[in-house]
């Protein structure tokens, strides 16, 4: 199976929260991260947590870690159209930190 | 000016061509990679360079061909492109270090027809 696994799709309603989900296979995954790719463009980093955290806030987005179920959620409060984009799970360890990414989630941020 | 660029940002060609994409950073970074995206299929890494004598191939380096001209520089070739080489080609940088952000380039949109 894959490494990092992601669901393709997610359309939420202007002003909503959005939650985008991740789940690697790897226990020795050290960081995980969150990229961002707008239509067009490079992917961007937008955050990324150790793995001994559970938790990281950075203003509207909430990053979750469940270590035991190697599962990664990015939630996005308030929910704009210029968050529609598409979002990559990634997840690295030591030793050559290269990451490995995800599928990618599309997400529709619609009216 | 971008950190990251790459040239051409689209290019379509024909099969059995030889196609360079070129990648230069002002980041000053050490690591460069290429990575291609096809829809559905996410970012897969095709070759890797952790300084300028070293190149090391990624998942699908089947096809292609990488030069490390200089630390600001990184080429991908595709000898003789194929239909199937149709993709997003990205270029990215990094330092190296256990927080690796990696930035990218703008992409390539390669046709093969």
């Amino acid at each position: 199976g894959e490494d990092v696994e992601q669901s393709l799709f997610l359309s939420v309603r202007e002003g909503d929260s959005s939650v985008i989900n991740c789940t690697y296979t790897d226990s020795s995954s050290t960081y995980l991260y969150w990229y961002k790719q707008e239509p067009g463009a490079g992917l961007q980093l937008l955050t990324y947590i150790f793995s001994n955290m559970d938790m990281k806030q950075d203003q509207r987005l909430t990053v979750l870690l469940n270590k035991k179920d190697k599962h990664l959620s990015l939630r996005i409060a308030d929910t704009q159209t210029g968050d529609s984009a598409i979002y990559f799970c990634a997840e690295s360890k030591g030793g050559s930190y290269i990451p490995t990414f995800g599928r990618g989630t599309s997400l529709i941020v619609h009216p | 000016d971008a950190d990251v660029t790459q040239t051409p940002r689209n290019r379509i060609t024909k099969t059995g061509k030889r196609i360079m994409l070129e990648c230069s950073q002002t980041k000053g970074h050490d690591r460069m990679y290429w990575y291609r995206q096809d829809p559905g299929l996410g970012l897969r890494l095709i070759y890797y360079s952790f300084d300028v004598k070293d190149i090391n191939k990624g998942e699908i380096s089947d096809g292609y061909s990488v030069s490390r001209q200089a630390q600001a520089k990184f080429s991908l070739s595709l000898e003789s492109a194929i239909p199937n080489q149709t993709a997003l080609y990205f270029c990215a940088t990094s330092v190296g270090r256990e927080v690796d952000t990696q930035y990218f380039g703008p992409g390539t949109r390669l046709t093969v027809l």
